[in-house]
């Protein structure tokens, strides 16, 4: 079975650019999150999607991030415009039917 | 947000010996899940648990589900250099939401 995949892996961008962050889930994974996970920190859950419904974004910075996942399979979550401080590892996890988090490999954003 | 409290923090052993770590929460959970992170990776799942009072091993790994459903206890045996890493719990109370612990990181002196 395929694994969470994420792309890219590495994404360098200046404060006030735009930049957006793709994953592809387990298949037939339901619910999928977005975590930033802050250098030293565990993950911190930004939005969680089921199918393509937004379950929770209680933590999601909406003024500058957006996320989405219209057909209920693949997800990007877009960070527009971005500051220093948004410098982190962005995880995408897919939960399975028997309540099993798996995660991707991350993208680790530097804000420059 | 909330977090589970983990420990410890960090340790440093010596190559075959035994390590023990554990989380607890404020609240009950009906999962319990351990992952490891090594830089510049996603957390990968080590031992995922599902009632109170399980206990299950992978290799060298063993987990334990607290029967107060409040904690976990993760055990490593015979620690080799390529346990070092970073281990997580994460809690689940069944609203599809995983709580995260703060971490503890391994480092293995061969």
């Amino acid at each position: 079975e395929a694994g969470v995949a994420q792309s890219p892996r590495y994404k360098i961008i200046e404060k006030r650019q735009s930049v957006a962050f793709w994953c592809n889930p387990i298949s037939g994974h339901a619910t999928l999150y977005w975590y930033q996970q802050i250098l030293g920190q565990g993950p911190k859950l930004l939005i969680q999607f089921q199918n393509n419904g937004v379950v929770d974004d209680s933590q999601l910075p909406k003024d500058r991030f957006s996320a989405e996942r219209l057909k209920g399979v693949d997800s990007t979550l877009k960070i527009q415009p971005a500051k220093l401080e948004d410098s982190a590892v962005y995880l995408c996890a897919t939960r399975s039917p028997t309540d099993t988090q798996y995660f991707g490999p991350g993208t680790r954003l530097t804000v420059l | 947000g909330q977090q589970l409290n983990q420990s410890p923090q960090s340790m440093f052993i010596q190559e075959g010996e035994d390590v023990s770590m554990n989380c607890t929460s404020s609240s009950i959970f009906n999962t319990w899940l351990w992952y490891k992170q090594d830089p510049g990776e996603g957390p990968v799942l080590l031992i995922a648990l599902y009632k109170a009072g399980e206990l299950t091993s992978n290799g060298r790994l063993t987990a334990q589900f607290g029967i107060t459903r409040k904690d976990s206890f993760l055990n490593i045996s015979a620690s080799i250099p390529s346990d070092v890493g970073i281990y997580f719990c994460a809690g689940n109370s069944g609203t599809y939401k995983y709580i995260f612990g703060t971490g503890t990181r391994l480092k293995v002196l061969a």
